[in-house]
């Protein structure tokens, strides 16, 4: 039981690239969220999902896209790459409305 | 507007004494509150939850309170111990969505 796995750990991009980042649970939770942390900063909700094909936007929503085609992934969409999207990335999903679980984070950084 | 709010940024405490972690919160339409903790590196773990429907909940050595009236919950780590150094995050959750504040640094002196 991997819980919640994220990919890369690390990136690094040039401003105006675009990048997929990837999020699988094995627990068959059907809430999955998108989160990033700015340095000294909670975590911003940026996208969720409650279950496969159903997605909402949420806190920070922009310039990121989202899809959920199944009840496992839950993969986030940078298009356009800016200095301003340099953030740690978490994804956690949870079984209705209870405690979630996160991954480990991706580090990324827009130069 | 920051709904959740955790006004102190860092927690010095002794080992063996108690930590007391604030958290304060503007929307009344929330009706789930959770605390989670993370080390450096990680992603954050879940610690201990309330309902809006209890004042109190227990795990262990840690104890969450929640007063509905002030809109205040505070975590409460009794002894506390040298791998309880974290940060800490409050959430508070509505519909599934949570709202989470800024973090308190816990450091628990040996």
């Amino acid at each position: 039981n991997a819980g919640v796995t994220q990919t890369p750990k690390f990136r690094i991009l040039k401003i105006g690239q675009s990048m997929t980042l990837q999020c699988t649970q094995d627990m068959n939770h059907n809430y999955m969220y998108w989160y990033r942390q700015d340095p000294g900063m909670g975590l911003k909700l940026i996208y969720y999902s409650v279950g496969a094909g159903i997605t909402d936007k949420g806190e920070v929503p922009n310039g990121y896209n989202v899809s959920r085609s199944t009840t496992e992934d839950f993969p986030l969409r940078l298009e356009l790459a800016a200095p301003s999207q340099t953030s740690v990335y978490f994804c956690a999903s949870s079984y209705h409305y209870n405690e979630q679980f996160f991954g480990p984070g991706t580090r990324l950084t827009v130069l | 507007d920051q709904q959740v709010k955790q006004n102190s940024p860092s927690l010095s405490v002794q080992e063996g004494r108690i930590s007391i972690l604030n958290c304060d919160y503007t929307n009344s339409m929330f009706d789930y509150f959770l605390w989670y903790k993370k080390y450096p590196a990680e992603g954050p773990t879940f610690l201990i939850s309330i309902s809006s429907i209890k004042d109190k909940n227990e795990d262990g050595r840690f104890t969450v309170f929640l007063n509905k009236s002030a809109k205040h919950l505070s975590l409460h780590i009794v002894p506390s111990q040298p791998g309880d150094s974290a940060v800490y995050f409050c959430a508070a959750s509505n519909a599934g969505k949570s709202t989470f504040g800024d973090g308190t640094t816990l450091t628990v002196k040996p």
